[in-house]
């Protein structure tokens, strides 16, 4: 089965710096690579995706980048804001059975200081 | 993309009790999950509901503990039965919506004394 890991289990920055949090997978078969932001209390929020014949992709100030071949992809997050402070999760996923799965990691927790 | 409401947002039970845990979405989907996240962890998937066919139960879940309905393309419930401590969690439901992208509700944190 896939297996999902993400790397920093927790990042700390200033306001307004950059954050990056890398999410590698096992499985060959993913071919559809979200992220999702999760706030203290509330459901994961879908934050951008990419489809795996994409190598890039960016929305205002968050950007995924994918590496098939090395099985990685990863979010960018520049001017960094308090607001921006949440778990991060990665699932990749593939058809499973007429759907596609989601495989969820254990997540970054991103911290960012005013 | 897709609004999901989860009723009850929270709730206390006893052990040996069973809750149901209803997800209704604001549009017509295919495709539901329900997925359980013990507190500070990841998701796992605990089933597919898709409308007019039996809820497919992902390996470590079983219909009896976790019973689920799909009665239209808007609606579906979840039972979580003879509840012990281990059980709590949150639990929540996602839809699948265009190709590939899976919105989730809010959750619904169970807590089993």
């Amino acid at each position: 089965g896939e297996n999902v890991e993400q790397h920093p289990s927790t990042l700390s920055v200033q306001e307004g710096d950059s954050a990056v949090i890398k999410c590698t997978y096992s499985d060959s078969a993913s071919n559809y690579f979200p992220w999702y932001k999760q706030e203290l209390g509330k459901g994961p929020q879908l934050i951008i995706d990419i489809r795996s014949n994409v190598g890039e992709k960016k929305d205002q100030r968050i950007a995924v980048t994918l590496n098939k071949t090395a099985k990685h992809f990863s979010l960018h997050i520049t001017e960094t804001q308090p607001e921006d402070s949440a778990v991060y999760f990665c699932p990749p996923s593939h058809e499973d059975t007429g759907f596609q799965k989601l495989v969820f990691g254990t997540g970054t927790r991103l911290l960012v200081s005013p | 993309s897709a609004v999901i409401s989860q009723k009850p947002s929270r709730d206390i039970c006893q052990r040996g009790t069973s809750l149901t845990i209803q997800c209704q979405v604001d549009s017509q989907v295919t495709m539901m999950f329900w997925y359980r996240q013990q507190p500070g962890q990841s998701l796992t998937l605990i089933a597919t509901a898709n409308q007019g066919s039996e809820a497919t139960y992902e390996s470590g879940f079983v219909i009896d503990k976790f019973p689920i309905s799909r009665p239209n393309l808007t609606f579906s419930t979840l039972t979580v039965s003879n509840m012990s401590p281990e059980d709590s969690s949150i639990y929540l439901c996602s839809v699948e919506v265009g190709d590939y992208e899976q919105y989730f509700g809010p959750g619904t944190r169970l807590t089993v004394t």
